[in-house]
């Protein structure tokens, strides 16, 4: 029969666009961020990550933005590729715990 | 490569089997979790290990049962699974006390239970 899967967000971007993923957390203690990439087949990749006392850093073609007033958090990809197809997952930490709480993930597709 | 690996990738299992899942980390950290991917749920942390101890149990059915030998190796035993603990169960672990908080995931194991 026809497995039900989680229906996932998904963000098509063209190829050499730049995608921004986007990301909300209910958590106002979360003193910690991150992004993890997961490729088909294979466990979640760290990509960046942001500390509560900043509000953007900045990695290879890789942006983080946390705006903690409206508790939202994004990724921009510059000049996407297609190696950058994925599912894009958000993480936040509170402050003092150890455990990471996990988004339900974005599927981002590069059309070419 | 993250230097954390996990046997095995692939597992067919009926419900009164009994086996294990493994991990190793190579990256000298000592804090190791295990995590259920399902399709129909985000990801769940399922047991934390913070030195060896047990810190952290996410109210896991008994029937999955966690071993932490030492800081590098993390097993996780099955026994009288059932359908829907169908999932991809991933390890992961980070370098507790040092005041990093990433954690480096391993590629997963592929459970099937029938």
């Amino acid at each position: 029969g026809e497995s039900v899967g989680l229906h996932l967000p998904t963000l098509s971007v063209q190829e050499g666009d730049n995608s921004i993923i986007n990301c909300a957390y209910s958590n106002s203690a979360s003193d910690y961020f991150i992004w993890y990439k997961q490729e088909s087949g294979k466990g979640p990749q760290f990509i960046i990550d942001i500390r509560s006392n900043m509000d953007k850093r900045q990695g290879q073609r890789v942006t983080v933005l946390l705006n903690k007033t409206v508790k939202h958090l994004s990724l921009q990809i510059a000049a996407t590729q297609p190696g950058d197809s994925a599912v894009y997952f958000c993480a936040e930490k509170d402050r003092g715990a150890q455990k990471l709480v996990f988004g339900q993930g974005t599927r981002l597709t590069i059309n070419p | 490569e993250t230097g954390v690996t996990q046997t095995p990738r692939h597992l067919v299992m009926g419900m009164t089997n009994k086996k294990s899942l493994k991990c190793e980390q190579h990256l000298g950290h000592n804090a190791m979790y295990w995590y259920k991917q399902s399709a129909k749920k985000p990801l769940e942390l399922m047991f934390v290990y913070n030195f060896k101890e047990q810190t952290e149990n996410n109210s896991v059915p008994s029937r999955f049962s966690p071993e932490c030998p030492n800081s590098s190796h993390l097993f996780l035993h099955l026994h009288t699974l059932q359908p829907e603990d169908s999932a991809l169960y991933l390890c992961a672990s980070s370098p507790k006390g040092s005041g990093e908080e990433t954690q480096y995931f391993g590629p997963g194991t592929r459970l099937l239970v029938l």
